[in-house]
């Protein structure tokens, strides 16, 4: 079945750091991915996405490219701000439009 | 446009009540979905509509879960003889055709504890 991997958390960096979250997938078909963002107390928010492979997805500085050969969309931030500390989800969406989700990945980040 | 509200925002109940949480979707968005998310995971999916139509249902979605979405509007989900094992954030999200994909819009999800 369909499924969502992201790496596990929490991350910590200080700020300006360079940041990636790894996410891979098993997916039949062709999905589109999308990386969600979860800032406390609020609903989950599209980031990023992506629709077909190499495909880059980008959002506030954030990045993740689409690659179908290795099956993954890492998300990545040349240099992260307080104000990013949130929790992200990779996620995808397959040909039946039905979402699958990772379990989150939390970024703190300090000053 | 006000987003997607759900309402309560935080229901405390004791096993074997009933509870009824609401989703008011974005108003021109005709799918409308649920997810459950337990702590540390990512939100899984229960159910959507396509207008009043409830099109897909998960296997989580167990006969004392039950969700409606009269006239294509708003939608509520029903749970009865909650246990404690139902204790999650429920997640509402609506969404209209994006292109190749349908484009969620997430609510801020209403956090039921059973005690």
């Amino acid at each position: 079945g369909n499924s969502v991997t992201q790496m596990e958390g929490p991350v910590t960096l200080s700020e300006e750091a360079f940041l990636t979250i790894n996410c891979t997938y098993t997916a039949t078909g062709y999905p589109s991915l999308f990386w969600y963002v979860q800032y406390p107390g609020e609903g989950l928010q599209l980031l990023l996405k992506a629709t077909k492979a190499d495909d880059k997805g980008s959002n506030k500085g954030f990045e993740a490219t689409y690659r179908k050969e290795t099956t993954s969309f890492h998300l990545e931030k040349g240099s992260v701000q307080v104000s990013d500390s949130a929790v992200y989800f990779c996620a995808l969406v397959d040909t039946g439009n039905q979402f699958y989700f990772g379990t989150g990945t939390s970024l703190t980040v300090i000053p | 446009d006000t987003g997607v509200s759900q309402d309560p925002r935080h229901k405390i109940t004791k096993r074997g009540q009933n509870v009824t949480f609401r989703c008011d979707p974005i108003s021109e968005h005709n799918r409308l979905y649920w997810y459950r998310q337990t702590l540390g995971q990512g939100p899984e999916f229960l159910t959507y509509f396509q207008n009043e139509a409830q099109l897909e249902k998960s296997r989580l979605l167990s006969d004392r879960f039950s969700a409606e979405r009269p006239k294509g509007s708003f939608s509520t989900l029903e749970i009865q003889r909650t246990e404690q094992g139902d204790s999650a954030m429920y997640l509402c999200a609506s969404s209209s055709w994006g292109g190749s994909y349908y484009e969620q819009y997430f609510g801020p999800g209403t956090r039921l504890t059973v005690t």
